[in-house]
């Protein structure tokens, strides 16, 4: 596609229920990155993947997250048993190299919101 | 670790004003240095790049000199819109790493 895309925009789980987030980078970015942001900070590395493979999850805050990239395109971020303090926006990035010296696409984000 | 710190927002100027945001940078090896801008409600784009000490990035009338001596890549634009107002990250991502590194962000308000 034309620019990185993300679905759900918006996304109001209530603690303790599973969420999926998707990511659809840019057709040909070999690197994929996902990041989470708080309010008033910059993004927060997750996790990120090189064609299919998982090259680093050293940013996953605990075993409840975990991402896949089983084709190297499209991506899913899934959050288990969710709590309130996994509330921020979680954005996804794509690039061209792994190095990122072409520099990364960003989506409009995930606004994850637990109640 | 590898770090960066951009001065403290919101900057609020009047249009046509001269902008500089400040950025310096801790890196454990040899980074990149990136200037990133988030409008309201988009994903970040990249802005401007340079890749080697003394390197000048350029963009929409946006620069930044990359100065090893002073761990430094500050951002200017001689004469800012309104439609400049948005948020500024500036990044690094150190060689053979692969993981950019992100400051929080400035925010910049330009009024008419």
């Amino acid at each position: 596609g034309a620019g990185v895309s993300q679905s759900p925009r918006y996304k109001v789980t209530k603690r303790g229920q599973d969420v999926a987030l998707r990511c659809d980078p840019i057709s040909g970015h070999v690197s994929l990155y996902w990041y989470r942001q708080a309010l008033g900070q910059g993004p927060e590395f997750l996790t990120y993947f090189n064609y299919e493979a998982q090259q680093d999850k050293s940013g996953l805050p605990n075993d409840r997250f975990s991402a896949e990239r089983p084709e190297g395109s499209i991506s899913t971020l899934t959050i288990q048993r969710t709590e309130q303090r996994d509330s921020a926006m979680y954005r996804c990035a794509s690039s061209l190299s792994q190095g990122g010296d072409y520099g990364y696409t960003f989506g409009s984000g995930t606004r994850l919101t637990v109640v | 670790g590898d770090s960066v710190t951009q001065m403290e927002g919101p900057v609020t100027l009047s249009e046509e004003a001269f902008l500089t945001i400040n950025c310096t940078y801790t890196a454990t090896g040899y980074p990149s240095l990136f200037w990133y801008v988030q409008y309201p409600g988009e994903g970040l784009q990249l802005l401007l790049k340079a890749t080697k000490a003394d390197d000048k990035g350029s963009n929409k009338g946006f620069e930044a000199t990359y100065r090893k001596e002073t761990t430094s890549f500050h951002l200017e634009k001689g004469s800012v819109q309104v439609s400049d107002s948005a948020v500024y990250f500036c990044a690094l991502c150190v060689r053979g790493s692969y993981i950019p590194t992100f400051g929080r962000g400035t925010s910049l308000i330009v009024h008419p």
